[in-house]
């Protein structure tokens, strides 16, 4: 099946600062979608983008379908952006996948004060 | 309010018992899925349902079963044959038919089993 990389597994930033998450994933994909996972569980939907880029207020998200890879920003980080960041991806090979969601092992994401 | 639900939050069970957890949804989705994740860990995907009375395996669904009686609805049951059920169980939901065609996912239930 397809695989999902997710860079990096850790990162730790002082409020204001800038990041990029990077996804990798092995084949080509229908659905890629972004998600933050809150102290609580939650798994609060950032972005559906199986290609091209869109912008949220201070998120962004750019997908380079045929180059297989998916980047996140985050600009002027928050203390309430930390938290766990999945990519997870539906997989194209094979015909119908029914939707569902491959995920990464995450980049856990702790902003200080 | 349209969204997802699922109870309880907490669960707690003793070995050998069988225990259901419950999934709701009013966002009128065709297909839902249920996912497991264990600590530090991605979400891995159990079982999930297309439609009414239809529903196939996912990657781990030994030791889980499922029903699909209403489109609302799609519980879980993790059976005393599953060897680690010990998770944080989350169910999730979208539509095939129309677009937005992302997932949204339930609250999720945390499940001990000692």
């Amino acid at each position: 099946g397809i695989q999902v990389e997710q860079s990096p597994p850790d990162l730790i930033l002082q409020e204001g600062a800038n990041s990029t998450l990077r996804c990798n994933f092995s084949d080509s994909v229908n659905n890629l979608q972004w998600f933050h996972q809150n102290p609580w569980g939650q798994l609060i939907n950032l972005f559906y983008i199986p290609s091209g880029t869109k912008q949220n207020g201070r998120l962004s998200a750019t997908t380079v379908a045929t180059e297989r890879y998916s980047l996140l920003y985050i600009s002027s980080s928050q203390t309430t952006d930390s938290g766990v960041y999945f990519c997870a991806v539906v997989g194209a090979a094979g015909g119908t996948s029914y939707g569902k969601l491959t995920f990464g092992q995450g980049t856990i994401l702790t902003v200080h004060p | 309010d349209g969204g997802i639900t699922q109870s309880p939050k907490y669960l707690f069970r003793k070995e050998g018992q069988n225990v259901t957890l419950s999934c709701e949804q009013n966002l009128n989705h065709d297909a839902m899925y249920w996912y497991r994740q264990d600590p530090g860990q991605g979400l891995r995907l159990i079982y999930y349902s297309q439609i009414v009375n239809d529903f196939q395996k996912g990657d781990i669904a030994e030791g889980y079963s499922v029903s699909r009686e209403k489109k609302e609805s799609f519980p879980l049951t993790v059976t005393s044959a599953q060897k680690n059920p010990t998770a944080f169980y989350l169910c999730a939901s979208r539509s095939y038919r129309q677009p937005p065609y992302e997932q949204y996912f339930g609250p999720g239930t945390r499940l001990t089993v000692t």
